[in-house]
């Protein structure tokens, strides 16, 4: 069965480095998304990608956080100058025409 | 603010019996409901989907939407020890691109 691949699956990084997320979304796919979620919270929208553009971002997504489509396989989410705050699991998705997008495994980001 | 709202749990039931997992939802434009599984530490697995109100059984589950009442609902029959991790509720308006997720409840299925 297709999956969404990420990459690393642990992310340790420094107060105010920049870090990058990657992600493989199923091939055939059109629609790419991030979300996020803090230990013990709950799962929020980050960014929606379509058509080689964001179609939709949440407050969350401020100046920190970009996304791209380096090539036609990767979806990358890149966060500059992290925080402690931004410690969480990413997930990146990716769907068809419908809203049944499959979820990513997920990246642990830990900001010492 | 569009909310999604679940009861955390923990909802114990003993294995084969029927559990039941609530939503509410507060925008009244979501058009898409959806019921994830997540196991600790992993990522949301999708279960199913509904749109329509009513009924949608896909195997043990079947899940209700009552769109005048803003609720959807998941129910497990023939619970199994496997069947114990958190449920997500995620709702979906075609006006915005995206999944608002409840915050969970956490089932246990006790043998």
């Amino acid at each position: 069965e297709p999956e969404v691949t990420q990459t690393p699956s642990h992310q340790v990084t420094q107060m105010g480095q920049e870090v990058i997320l990657r992600c493989v979304p199923i091939s055939n796919h059109l629609y790419f998304y991030w979300y996020r979620q803090i230990l013990g919270q709950k799962v929020e929208f980050l960014v929606s990608f379509y058509n080689n553009e964001i179609s939709e971002k949440s407050e969350i997504f401020d100046d920190q956080f970009s996304v791209e489509r380096p090539d036609g396989s990767n979806f990358t989410l890149k966060i500059r100058s992290t925080k402690l705050e931004d410690s969480a699991m990413y997930f990146c998705a990716s769907g068809g025409e419908g809203v049944d997008y499959t979820f990513g495994s997920g990246t642990r980001l830990t900001v010492v | 603010q569009k909310e999604v709202e679940q009861n955390s749990g923990p909802l114990s039931v003993p294995e084969g019996a029927i559990a039941s997992l609530n939503c509410t939802y507060s925008d009244r434009g979501s058009q898409s409901f959806f019921w994830y599984r997540q196991y600790s530490g992993k990522s949301p697995e999708l279960i199913m989907f509904i749109y329509s109100n009513g009924d949608k059984e896909d195997g043990r589950f079947t899940a209700q939407l009552n769109k005048a009442s803003q609720y959807v609902s998941l129910l497990i029959r023939d619970s199994q020890p496997s069947d114990s991790a958190t449920y997500l509720c995620a709702v979906h308006n075609n006006a915005g691109n995206m999944l608002t997720f409840g915050g969970g409840t956490r089932l246990m299925v006790k043998p």
